[in-house]
């Protein structure tokens, strides 16, 4: 099973927008609703900020939302703060029962 | 509150067997699935194993299969990862993470470090 497919970095001013796409296939992102994100600050461990595509977990900023569209999902942040440089994946499920679960290789957030 | 600790790494040499230990408390560990995820110095996250709640189904990585066995005591609240034939691309942080269906991770320990290595 492939990783899913991210930019490596992306980059953003404070209060800008900016979105992080998470590619796959249709045997994963594409064929289901079960794409999650999470964020990782160095030396930490990461932190759920989006599942099911768009569901936020409590606690998470209105801020961070999800999408897809085929076999690309998005995690987009609005009104970036400086708290959010950090890595961030995207996993989907993959419905194999040998290999259930993709992880992304991850984005650089660079708030400049 | 809800919290997961791992516990057990070190370092071993190639070859060598190490037995993880995750200790979960603040929620009723036996409704959840779990699964063990690592992360290789300055790489991207790579899931390695998972467990049902019951302990009736398992999967694993290729890259681990038939090396690495995953177990659980539900009575002690506790996930274990017994790693044998240790190689060097081993080395990583090796989180536990808690699942509350088959596809998100909502809770994830400290994380503890493997480091293999002659």
């Amino acid at each position: 099973q492939s990783a899913l497919t991210q930019p490596r970095s992306v980059s953003g001013s404070p209060g800008q927008s900016v979105t992080i796409s998470c590619t796959g296939t249709s045997s994963d992102v594409g064929g289901y609703n079960y794409v999650s994100w999470y964020q990782q600050h160095p030396g930490k461990a990461p932190k759920l900020m989006i599942y099911d595509v768009s569901k936020r977990p409590s606690g998470v900023p209105d801020r961070f939302s999800g999408s897809k569209s085929g076999n690309t999902a998005s995690l987009t942040i609005s009104g970036l703060q400086a708290e959010d440089e950090a890595d961030y994946y995207c996993c989907s499920y993959a419905g194999s029962y040998t290999f259930p679960w993709v992880f992304g290789g991850g984005t650089k957030l660079t708030v400049l | 509150q809800v919290q997961l600790v791992e516990s057990g790494g070190g370092l071993v040499k190639p070859g060598g067997s190490l037995r993880l230990s995750c200790a979960a408390s603040g929620f009723t560990f036996s409704d959840y699935y779990m699964s063990w995820i690592r992360q290789a110095p300055g790489k991207g996250l790579e899931w390695v194993s998972y467990i049902s709640s019951s302990g009736s189904t398992i999967y694993y990585a290729d890259s681990v299969k038939g090396r690495f066995t995953i177990s659980r005591d539900n009575a002690k609240n506790s996930l274990y990862l017994q790693m044998n034939s240790l190689r060097a691309e081993d080395t990583a942080v090796y989180y536990c993470a808690r699942e509350p269906r088959l596809d998100y991770m909502d809770v994830w320990g400290k994380g503890t470090t493997v480091t293999v290595s002659s």
